[in-house]
């Protein structure tokens, strides 16, 4: 099966600054990268998805990149803010036949400091 | 207007007496897992329904199971809960077309967070 592997386990930046997670996954037949945002106490929520035929997509501040000959995809937030601060768990598929599952990282804990 | 709808939120059982945890949605998809959250891990899937097909994780124990009476509800059943299985459960909804090849986007309730004493 599947397995995705995230780094950092945490991360901690200052108000403005970057911040950079990557995940790397083992099934090349996976063509569907998804990140999802939790803050505490809450539930999951989408944040930004890439499917393999596409190297790079950007919504305002977040953008993911996926190198698929490599088999590794990363999230960029730029200029963090506070609100930034939560747990962020990226996630692998593969469509097709019945297989509609997702495999998550550990997270990362982001801890944006103002 | 909450689309995917846990009850209860909390829940504290004593050990071995069963839990049911229900998940409603409003979405009409025909997708739904169950996930399981322990502390400060990633969610992992338990089952998943596509419409009425049952699709069970190899490493799922079988004092886990799962009803799906119709596209909006579907319930976990813990026969018999252990402390380990203390954790918050997740329920989650995507619209999904066999052999259409695209996953959609995981639409995730609440959760339902267990105790067990």
């Amino acid at each position: 099966g599947e397995n995705v592997e995230q780094h950092p386990s945490t991360l901690s930046v200052q108000e403005g600054d970057s911040a950079v997670i990557k995940c790397t996954y083992s099934d090349s037949a996976s063509n569907y990268f998804p990140w999802y945002k939790q803050e505490l106490g809450k539930r999951p929520q989408l944040i930004i998805d890439i499917r393999s035929n596409v190297g790079e997509k950007k919504d305002q501040r977040i953008a993911v990149t996926l190198n698929k000959t490599a088999k590794h995809f990363s999230l960029h937030i730029t200029e963090t803010q506070p609100e930034d601060s939560a747990v962020y768990f990226c996630a692998a598929s593969r469509s097709g036949g019945s297989n509609y599952k997702l495999t998550f990282g550990k997270g990362t804990l982001l801890t944006v400091n103002p | 207007d909450a689309m995917v709808i846990q009850n209860p939120r909390y829940q504290v059982t004593q050990f071995g007496k069963p839990v049911t945890l229900s998940c409603s949605q409003t979405l009409n998809h025909n997708v739904m897992y169950w996930y399981q959250q322990k502390s400060s891990q990633a969610p992992k899937l338990l089952f998943h329904y596509y419409d009425k097909d049952f699709n069970n994780e190899a490493d799922t124990p079988d004092n886990f199971q799962s009803r799906r009476p119709n596209t909006s509800f579907c319930f976990l059943d813990i026969r018999s809960p252990g402390l380990g299985d203390a954790a918050m459960y997740l329920c989650a909804t995507s619209r999904a077309v066999l052999g259409g090849g695209r996953t959609g986007e995981l639409f995730f309730g609440e959760g339902s967070r267990l105790t067990v004493l």
